[in-house]
């Protein structure tokens, strides 16, 4: 069935580093993926979607891109920031549905 | 334009007891999914209304119900309530994209604490 795979946290981080947050999945046909971010306490926000092969998503200095042949779609920002600390969840929809299928989450912390 | 509400914000239950949560989806939006968040874990679907009808569900027992009024809001019903029915329940509405595929909001959420 399908699946999505996460880096297990916590990843910390001091602010201005680098991020890369891994997510790969297994699904049958061609999904949308998506990145969300929960901070404390609240909901999940969508962060970034890609719905093809090669489309890269971005949103506030985020990006991932959809990598058919890897079956990946990695999450980086070139500079976080402390109010960039939150849980990201990779998921995915498949092509014939509309159910959200999650990875179990990647908590990140940023220091000063 | 007001995005997905739920309610109540928290709620404490006790074991054996049952449970209404209610949503009301984000505007134009038809589609409503409830999500299972426990602690420390990625949110599981339980299930999916349209036209007043369930249209998808979860591995989740008959024990979790729900209903899709006329005006897409949307209610879950959990009967005998369990320690392990304690979590954060999303509820999230849906849109599909011109581009192809779908794109979901959540809403904040209801922490249910079952003692």
């Amino acid at each position: 069935g399908n699946s999505v795979t996460q880096m297990e946290g916590p990843v910390t981080l001091s602010e201005e580093a680098f991020l890369t947050i891994n997510c790969t999945y297994t699904a049958t046909g061609y999904p949308s993926l998506f990145w969300y971010v929960q901070y404390p306490g609240e909901g999940l926000q969508l962060l970034l979607k890609a719905t093809k092969a090669d489309d890269k998503g971005s949103n506030k200095g985020f990006e991932a891109t959809y990598r058919k042949e890897t079956t990946s779609f990695h999450l980086e920002k070139g500079s976080v920031q402390v109010s960039d600390s939150a849980v990201y969840f990779c998921a995915l929809i498949s092509y014939n549905t509309d159910k959200l299928i999650f990875g179990t989450g990647t908590r990140l912390q940023v220091f000063p | 334009d007001a995005g997905v509400t739920q309610s109540p914000t928290h709620l404490i239950k006790t074991r054996g007891q049952q449970v209404t949560l209610r949503c009301s989806p984000k505007s134009g939006h038809d589609t409503v999914s409830w999500y299972q968040q426990a602690l420390g874990q990625g949110p599981q679907f339980i299930f999916q209304y349209y036209e007043e009808e369930e249209r998808q569900r979860g591995n989740f027992p008959d024990r979790f119900s729900g209903h899709q009024f006329p005006n897409y809001s949307s209610e879950l019903n959990v009967n005998a309530l369990l320690l392990g029915d304690s979590a954060l329940y999303l509820c999230a509405s849906t849109t599909q994209l011109l581009a192809g595929g779908f794109e979901q909001y959540f809403g904040p959420g209801t922490r249910l604490t079952v003692t």
